[in-house]
């Protein structure tokens, strides 16, 4: 599997846009960009995806450079509740790799105040 | 939806003790997944179901562990006997086929075995 790395700590004011960087030059063709954070105490939860288009929803925004060795997470409007740590995960999403994510240390965004 | 629903939340046993942990996945998910979070190893797999049937199983750290799901509402994991370095935060996890599919994690279960 592709391995990823990501700073291991960020700051941010709230109501700021918060962009998390992660590079993962050794990812291969087939495998999608992950975006997973754990709120302190609690279970992962899933943020974003995407394999080679920039991707949008209501959480967050991901951009992933054209040759796909970096991605950039950005939540627009970070609040005191986007305090987390965040994971990029770089995995496939065919065959035995289905879910088997490979979490890595994180990076621990703090917003505040 | 409920959610993944995991109980206990914790769990405080002695060491030597059988440890069961109990997972009801998301309804119409037809993955479900063991994962365990220390602060030494992060989180890491154990094991994972496809449609009730163990696909890999090839994390989970010694025949003291085994996992079962004899129905697709049900799974659980036991640790029989138990040792203080079993003790972690384990969370199951249920995702639906399709390409790119997202886990939703259940809330966990602190083990501490003393």
């Amino acid at each position: 599997d592709a391995k990823t790395t990501q700073p291991t700590s960020m700051d941010c004011a709230e109501g700021r846009a918060a962009n998390l960087p992660c590079n993962h030059s050794t990812i291969s063709g087939n495998e999608y960009v992950y975006w997973y954070r754990q709120i302190h105490s609690q279970g992962p939860q899933y943020i974003i995806h995407g394999l080679k288009n920039n991707e949008t929803n209501e959480m967050a925004s991901l951009i992933i450079t054209e040759d796909r060795k970096s991605s950039t997470l950005i939540l627009p409007h970070a609040t005191l509740r986007d305090t987390a740590v965040y994971y990029c995960i770089v995995q496939g999403a065919g065959g035995t790799s289905y879910g088997k994510l490979t979490f890595g240390q994180g990076t621990i965004l703090t917003v505040h105040p | 939806d409920a959610g993944v629903i995991q109980s206990p939340r914790h769990e405080v046993t002695e060491m030597g003790q059988e440890v069961t942990l109990r997972c009801k996945p998301i309804s119409g998910h037809d993955y479900l997944f063991w994962y365990r979070q220390t602060m030494m190893r992060g989180l890491e797999l154990l094991i994972y179901f496809n449609n009730n049937v163990p696909i890999d199983d090839s994390g989970m750290p010694e025949d003291r562990f085994s996992a079962k799901m004899p129905n697709a509402s049900f799974s659980t994991l036991k640790i029989q006997p138990s040792e203080p370095r079993d003790s972690a935060v384990y969370f199951c996890a249920s995702s639906p086929r399709r390409a790119g599919g997202e886990l939703f994690f259940g809330e966990g279960s602190r083990l501490t075995v003393l």
